[in-house]
């Protein structure tokens, strides 16, 4: 089935510098990467995805890559906010429905 | 549009309990996903239903473990027998029947186990 890695588990940046999450999967049919955000004692929020047809896609200070060729995706915030800080979780897709996740990652912006 | 619904936010169980979870999808949503949280941990599947159908129950436990999404009403998540090892955070999710939206999922606030 479907392996998704995420690295780095923690991530420590300064307020302002930019965070950069990274992702690799295994399944070569996978054509759907979402990226959830969680708050402590949350729901994971939808915040960015990207279909397999485009490489890159950017909304304001987020931005999501996509190499199919090399399996990897990545999530870049820019000019980080201390209302960044939460848990990121990168998926994949499994066929028409299922997505496969990461780990997740524990951003903080230290003020 | 209420988003997914979940309830309760917290249980609490002894060991040897029963648990019913719910969740209500978001409106005009057929698809229901269940998965399951432990502390600083991923969400691992654990199944996919449709209006009376479950499509795909692969990450759901042999035994205990069950799940419905009647005609009418919300989709349950149903353990029996609590053990401390199914302690955790149960999260719902819905995706509309959109073709061309397949495969996005919106979360509820998810349902907080403790057993005891």
């Amino acid at each position: 089935g479907e392996n998704v890695e995420q690295h780095p588990s923690t991530l420590s940046v300064q307020e302002g510098d930019s965070a950069v999450i990274k992702c690799t999967y295994s399944d070569s049919a996978s054509n759907y990467f979402p990226w959830y955000k969680q708050e402590l004692g949350k729901r994971p929020q939808l915040i960015i995805d990207i279909r397999s047809n485009v490489g890159e896609k950017k909304d304001q200070r987020i931005a999501v890559t996509l190499n199919k060729t090399a399996k990897h995706f990545s999530l870049h915030i820019t000019e980080t906010q201390p209302e960044d800080s939460a848990v990121y979780f990168c998926a994949a897709s499994i066929g028409d429905y299922k997505l496969s996740f990461g780990a997740g990652t524990t951003v903080t912006v230290r003020a | 549009n209420a988003g997914v619904m979940q309830n309760p936010r917290h249980l609490v169980r002894r060991r040897g309990q029963e648990a019913r979870l719910r969740c209500s999808p978001m409106k005009g949503h057929s698809h229901v996903y269940w998965y399951r949280q432990l502390p600083e941990e991923g969400l691992k599947f654990m199944v996919y239903l449709q209006k009376e159908n479950i499509i795909d129950e692969s990450g759901m436990p042999k035994e205990r473990f069950s799940a419905e999404f009647p005609k009418e009403g919300p989709s349950i998540l149903r353990i029996q027998q609590v053990v401390r090892g199914d302690s955790a955070a149960y999260f719902c999710a819905s995706s509309p029947p959109d073709r061309l939206a397949k495969n996005i999922q919106y979360f509820g606030a998810g349902t907080r186990l403790s057993v005891l």
